[in-house]
């Protein structure tokens, strides 16, 4: 299995400033034939089921607010936020696709507003 | 607008089999360019993959639940499903159904959720 690693696994952030969530995997997940990561970011809030945001590492997902951004190549990854709003409050988990032997996910960061 | 909805028994007893579809409106299975996942959460804690499908019944499972999971499409009901065998507590989970665009294997729409309780 690739074994996905989240870093911190709480984090309180000021409102206005920035929040940085990082992710490990136990093997490079980029793809060598086509350069791409394969290596996604969810925000999951409270009684709701997790909502895609990033996904090829750095590619944000149609809707989604441009202070989320995502970086990182081969084992390490970010997810960040620039501005840390009220409604960023979530659990936010990291995913990789790279293998289907399994499909997993990090264990999960809660945000919250200091 | 694609939806997906979980249905099925919330509470199942030990050593029977859990059973749950996930219905689709908004788009086509029978299309294909998606594979059809169930993923499960259990009580506060992270998510786990369970198996996906093809439109052709085509799957893949996690390895650590393929001996009781099995994962079945209807195209015709535009469904998908999943049965687990021999379930324990340790089955107690939410259990989502979700897309996710191929060939890869991330998730872009989701279902509610439904919890599943192993109780006897």
């Amino acid at each position: 299995d690739i074994v996905m690693t989240q870093s911190p696994d709480s984090l309180a952030v000021s409102l206005g400033e920035r929040a940085t969530i990082n992710c490990k995997s136990s093997q490079s997940v980029l793809y060598s034939s086509n350069n791409k990561n394969y290596l996604g970011w969810y925000q999951q809030k409270p009684g709701q089921p997790p909502k895609l945001l990033i996904y090829w590492a750095s590619t944000r997902e149609s809707g989604v607010p441009d202070r989320f951004s995502g970086s990182g190549s081969g084992t390490d990854f970010t997810l960040t936020i620039s501005s840390l709003q009220a409604e960023d409050v979530a659990v936010y988990y990291c995913q990789q696709y790279y293998s289907t032997l399994p499909i997993t996910f990090g264990q999960g960061t809660r945000l919250e507003i200091k | 607008q694609v939806q997906l909805r979980e249905s099925g028994p919330g509470l199942v007893k030990p050593s029977q089999t859990l059973s749950l579809t996930c219905t689709v409106s908004g788009g086509s299975i029978r299309s294909g360019g998606h594979y059809w996942s169930w993923i499960r959460q259990h009580p506060e804690k992270g998510l786990e993959w369970i198996g996906f499908i093809y439109y052709s019944g085509s799957t893949d499972y996690n390895p650590s639940l393929k001996s009781r999971v099995t994962i079945s499409v209807d195209t015709s009901q535009n469904q998908f499903s999943l049965k687990v065998s021999s379930v324990t507590a340790a089955d107690t989970a939410v259990y989502y159904c979700a897309r996710g665009p191929a060939p890869t294997h991330y998730f872009d729409y989701w279902g509610q959720g439904t919890l599943v309780t192993v109780s006897s």
